[in-house]
């Protein structure tokens, strides 16, 4: 069956220092990817996007994500993560029916 | 700026009420979408619509049921509310063109309902 997984429940990290939240899918084709943001109290934030080509992709907020079809994976990065930056975020994919993954929720601590 | 909205952000109603969640996009989107999130499962897709009076069952469809008279609107349906779908629920709309490269879906800012 198709799915989204994601191995992190809940990330701990400090402000100023990187992030790296993981995703993996199981497809039998490449589906498109997505990457939201939710804060609390917030509805959904599309923070970035894959359909294809370069396998780096730029998003909103500082962040990107790394396409790996080898791995499957499809995983989400901050070089130096705000206090701000403390969400749930949900993983995607996307062939003609967006599945998430079951989120990964952050907590930056000063 | 694409808009979805929900009728109301918090929601309290009892068991076996009639309960009609609203959603109103205005993007002119053909699609749009009834999710369910629950902490540790995600969102999962209970109905979407692909056209107006048109409809899919999603993966939780059970218990619900949805109505699209009008293209920007897509209304879920609880026949008889029970405590087990306490939940939030989030409309989205988007697009045909899945192939395009600019697709995605478009979020609302949830409906927080309590069924005591």
């Amino acid at each position: 069956a198709q799915s989204v997984t994601q191995p992190d429940i809940h990330i701990t990290v400090s402000e100023g220092a990187s992030l790296e939240l993981r995703c993996n899918y199981s497809y039998g084709a490449t589906p498109y990817l997505f990457w939201y943001v939710q804060s609390p109290g917030q509805g959904l934030q599309l923070l970035l996007k894959y359909f294809s080509g370069d396998t780096l992709v730029q998003g909103i907020k500082g962040f990107e994500a790394e396409f790996k079809r080898s791995q499957s994976s499809f995983n989400l990065r901050k070089p130096s993560v705000h206090w701000s930056d403390a969400a749930e975020y949900f993983c995607a994919a996307d062939d003609y029916k967006l599945s998430f993954g079951a989120g990964t929720t952050v907590t930056v601590r000063a | 700026d694409v808009k979805v909205t929900q009728s109301s952000r918090y929601l309290v109603k009892r068991t076996g009420e009639k309960v009609f969640l609203e959603c109103v996009q205005d993007m002119d989107h053909e699609n749009m979408f009834w999710y369910r999130q629950d902490p540790g499962l995600g969102l999962r897709l209970i109905y979407f619509s692909y056209d107006v009076k048109m409809k899919e069952k999603g993966d939780i469809p059970e218990g619900y049921s949805v109505s699209r008279e009008k293209k920007e609107r897509f209304s879920l349906i609880l026949e008889s509310a029970s405590t087990n779908q306490t939940s939030m629920y989030l409309c989205a709309s988007s697009s045909m063109e899945f192939d395009s490269g600019r697709y995605e879906q478009y979020f609302g800012p949830g409906t927080r309902l309590t069924v005591t």
